[in-house]
């Protein structure tokens, strides 16, 4: 199972692009990189998935280079309600039902 | 748009007491989660359903835990004997496809409260 590192915290204002970055050294060939979102006191919300390139959809954009050691979550233009937890995780297309949740990172939106 | 539901949105029970909590996943789902979350931490998997059968559970999922799909819609996490520690959030899932490459679908979380 690939272990994904991202930033504990991010700060951004209202109107700005977020940029999280996402390392996932020993990726395997079959894992996917996912994104999934929690707000408080609510589950978490699935964002994106891509296997490489990029990937783009009305949320977010989803950039993973040529060798997929690492990925960047995109969110143009932040509004105070993406305040959230991003949470980047590694599953594979073949093995295992379970999606496993590192601690995310902590974004806070201000005005 | 179709959701996931749970109840009840928060629970307080004595330590040592069974609860239930419920989920009605999403109707043409076949594959069920249950994930927690004690406050502040990470959200864990606990157990995953499908065909009347759990398919994978963590180390958490333990004698004093089960899962039912007592009906065509409901989905049910069983804590037989609760203790302080079963204190969290408890998130039901529900999927189109086996694998953790399928978007998962999460309610809105049970809380409990052990006293």
């Amino acid at each position: 199972l690939a272990k994904t590192t991202q930033p504990i915290s991010m700060d951004s204002y209202e109107g700005q692009e977020v940029n999280i970055t996402c390392s996932h050294n020993n990726i395997a060939t079959n894992d996917y990189i996912t994104w999934y979102q929690q707000f408080p006191s609510q589950g978490p919300r699935f964002i994106i998935q891509g296997y490489k390139t990029k990937v783009t959809n009305e949320v977010a954009s989803l950039f993973i280079p040529a060798d997929r050691k690492s990925s960047t979550l995109s969110l143009p233009r932040v509004s105070l309600s993406d305040t959230a937890v991003y949470y980047c995780l590694a599953p594979s297309m073949e093995a295992g039902t379970a999606l496993i949740f590192g601690k995310g990172t902590t974004l806070s939106v201000s005005s | 748009e179709p959701e996931v539901t749970q109840t009840p949105s928060h629970q307080v029970t004595q330590m040592g007491q069974e609860v239930i909590l419920r989920c009605v996943p999403i109707s043409n789902h076949l594959y069920f989660y249950w994930y927690r979350q004690i406050l502040g931490q990470k959200v864990e998997f606990l157990v995953s359903f499908y065909n009347n059968e759990i398919s994978e559970k963590s180390e958490i999922f333990d004698d004093q835990f089960s899962v039912e799909r007592p009906d065509g819609s409901n989905f049910t996490l069983k804590i037989r004997s609760t203790k302080l520690e079963d204190s969290a959030m408890y998130f039901c899932a529900s999927s189109e496809g086996l694998s953790a490459y399928n978007e998962q679908f999460f309610g809105p979380g049970t809380r409990l409260t052990v006293l």
